[in-house]
């Protein structure tokens, strides 16, 4: 059984420029979560998308969006991107809506440097 | 309010001796608790949970943990520890959202594992 895959796993780009990830989850899993990693900051919740509806959303702003697809695949989004937005993004998915069963699978990261 | 206290951002021991990472939470009610591994620039993977079943969870690579409700704790524990171990450790709570049926997930804010050879 395939793991969470997540592409890029590495990019670089430019201040005020845009970003979209991608993170396909796990066959038959319907939650799929984003989180952002920083030295500083730690792992924060971004956003959980449960059958194409956004279920939940952390303290980011309105540059950070994401949706997800009828085949559970999900992207987010970073539009006018700063020097704080380098991060390791990680997505992860499960089963069931997050928190029900409390186990997530993670895929490996996007590296995102911001310049 | 739900919480997760990691106690130490940084633990450091020599190979071969015991590993203890802790971890205190606050729940207003049952608790799932989880505890999550990640290596150097990858993804989190799960070490073990609890989820009211026994109270000791073993877990792979030789890891332990065991619930304590009257201390609110769920330690992580090995008995030797390996040069593999070297890694960041989160400590997780699943817990219900007031009296819905809708959970949420806290992470800890991760604890360091350095090993000495």
């Amino acid at each position: 059984k395939a793991g969470v895959t997540q592409t890029p796993r590495y990019l670089i780009k430019t201040r005020g420029q845009q970003v979209t990830l991608s993170c396909s989850p796990i066959s038959g899993h319907r939650s799929v979560s984003w989180y952002q990693q920083t030295p500083g900051q730690g792992l924060q919740f971004l956003f959980e998308y449960f059958s194409e509806t956004q279920r939940n959303k952390g303290n980011f702003p309105g540059r950070f969006s994401g949706r997800q697809f009828s085949n559970s695949r999900s992207e987010m989004n970073v539009s006018t991107l700063e020097l704080g937005d380098s991060a390791l993004y990680l997505c992860a998915s499960s089963l069931d809506a997050q928190g029900r069963t409390g186990e997530l699978f993670f895929g490996e990261g996007s590296r995102l440097t911001v310049l | 309010a739900q919480s997760v206290t990691q106690l130490d951002s940084h633990v450091s021991v020599s190979e071969g001796t015991p590993v203890l990472l802790r971890c205190n939470y606050s729940s207003s009610y049952s608790p799932s608790l989880f505890w999550y591994v990640q290596h150097p620039n990858k993804g989190l993977q799960l070490l073990l949970k609890y989820t009211s079943a026994a109270t000791l969870v073993k877990g792979i690579n030789g890891f332990e943990a065991e619930f304590k409700k009257s201390e609110t704790s769920f330690h992580l524990t090995k008995p030797s520890a390996h040069m593999s171990d070297a890694a960041e450790y989160f400590c997780v709570v699943s817990d219900r959202v007031g009296y819905s049926s809708a959970s949420k997930i806290i992470f800890g804010s991760g604890t360091r594992l350095s090993i000495r050879p």
